[in-house]
This record gives structure tokens, C-alpha cells and sequence, in this order.
């Protein structure tokens, strides 16, 4: 499967900061997929991105997908604690066995 | 949306012992996979599970390690045999749905073999 880099791979602010966690191929997807794990369970799907330069909010996350559908971004705009855990996204290369290419993953720690 | 549950939500085993984990969806899908997830790492796929036929392993797994069933829409099983302590790790089951772009994750199993 293709990868996907994701960077930074730790992240470490103070509740009240902002942050940003990149996700970047040289390969196209149909979709991207970014999720949230918190210790002891399992990926909780957060937003799929679908269109070029499409931009979806959450709340306080902002999640991008470039123009080339090769990259995407998620903004976390005044942190709060809650927020941490690990974000990983996942690209679909909308190949026929439906596999996801996932990132290695970025570990957020927000400090109170 | 899907709701995934998994049984055991976590073990601790004897080296050289197998366990099965099992996986049932509320709704009926299309794809069903299994994942291992190492601590602090990323998700590795180990195959994908097919209803009614033999899954489809990636490089790395096999299916006397790793035997999995899928005997209908919305439940599958992945057995981990003749454990060792590199085999602790967490183990997910994912669904894709049929027609969308959205796959989602079990709670996972945390198996930890001594």
C-alpha cells in the first residue's frame, strides 16, 4: 500500500495554542480519512475528505484536503486537553480491494 | 454509521496458546479487515476477511498464524495461534460501508502474551 507522511510525529502545546498535523503523498486519493485514538481504544473516525481543496470544521478542527487530493491538513484552533491523543490519517487510493494507506501517526499531548 | 464491537476487549496469555478474537457489526458491510496496532505505532493491515472464503493476507501474515472466518455479512473472527510475546500488541477490526468513503475501527483487543 502507498504511504503517507505525516508530520510532525510528536506535538506537544499548551492548552489555549494552536496546531497543525500534515498528511502528505506523491500519490492521488479519491478520499482521505482522518481519525482520533485515545489510549485503550480504538480509531474514532473525525471527518472524510472527498473533493480537491475541499475544507470541513469541526468545532475547533479544520481538516484540509489539497487541490491534488496528494496532501491534506488538520488545525486545532485553542486546544484544550481533551484534544489529546493520536491522529492518524488514511488515504484511499480507491483501488478494487479498498485498502487504506495510513500515516504514521502524530501523538498530540495538550497541557493544562 | 457502524457500530463495532469486539470480544475479548483484552487477554493475557501463555506463550504458545492461541486466542480467537471476534468481531460482529451492526449493520451489514462490505469489507471487514483486522489490524494490528503496536504500542505508539501506527495500523498494520493483516488481511483482508472475505464472507465465506479464505481472507486475504498481506505480506508478513499467514493464514496458519493468523486464521480468520467471516461466515456472513456482519461477523468475522481472527485467531492468533502459537502466540509469543511478539505478538502483544492491539487488534482491530474495521469495517468499510457499502458505497461510501468511510471505514471505521473496533475498540480493539489489547492481547499482551507472557
Amino acid at each position: 500500500t502507498q504511504l503517507l507522511e505525516q508530520s510532525p510525529q510528536f506535538l506537544s502545546i499548551q492548552e489555549g495554542e494552536n496546531l497543525t498535523v500534515y498528511c502528505n503523498s506523491s500519490s492521488v486519493f479519491s478520499s482521505l480519512q482522518w481519525y482520533r485514538q485515545e489510549p485503550g481504544e480504538g480509531p474514532v473516525l473525525l471527518v472524510t475528505v472527498v473533493t480537491g481543496g475541499e475544507v470541513k470544521k469541526l468545532k475547533r478542527l479544520t481538516f484540509q484536503f489539497g487541490d491534488a487530493r496528494k496532501d491534506s491538513s488538520l488545525h486545532i484552533t485553542a486546544a484544550q486537553t481533551g484534544d489529546t491523543g493520536l491522529y492518524l490519517c488514511a488515504g484511499d487510493p480507491r483501488s478494487n480491494d479498498y485498502k487504506l494507506s495510513f500515516g504514521a501517526g502524530t501523538t498530540v499531548t495538550v497541557r493544562a | 454509521s457502524a457500530v463495532i464491537s469486539q470480544k475479548p476487549s483484552r487477554d493475557i496469555c501463555q506463550r504458545g496458546t492461541s486466542l480467537t478474537i471476534q468481531c460482529q457489526v451492526d449493520s451489514q458491510v462490505t469489507m471487514m479487515f483486522w489490524y494490528r496496532q503496536q504500542p505508539g505505532q501506527s495500523l498494520t493491515l493483516i488481511a483482508t476477511a472475505n464472507q465465506g472464503s479464505e481472507a486475504t493476507y498481506e505480506s508478513g501474515f499467514v493464514i496458519d498464524k493468523f486464521p480468520i472466518s467471516r461466515p456472513n455479512l456482519t461477523f468475522s473472527t481472527l485467531t492468533v495461534s502459537n502466540m509469543s510475546p511478539e505478538d502483544s500488541s492491539i487488534y482491530l477490526c474495521s469495517v468499510r460501508l457499502v458505497f461510501t468513503d468511510t471505514q471505521y475501527f473496533g475498540p480493539g483487543t489489547r492481547l499482551t502474551v507472557l
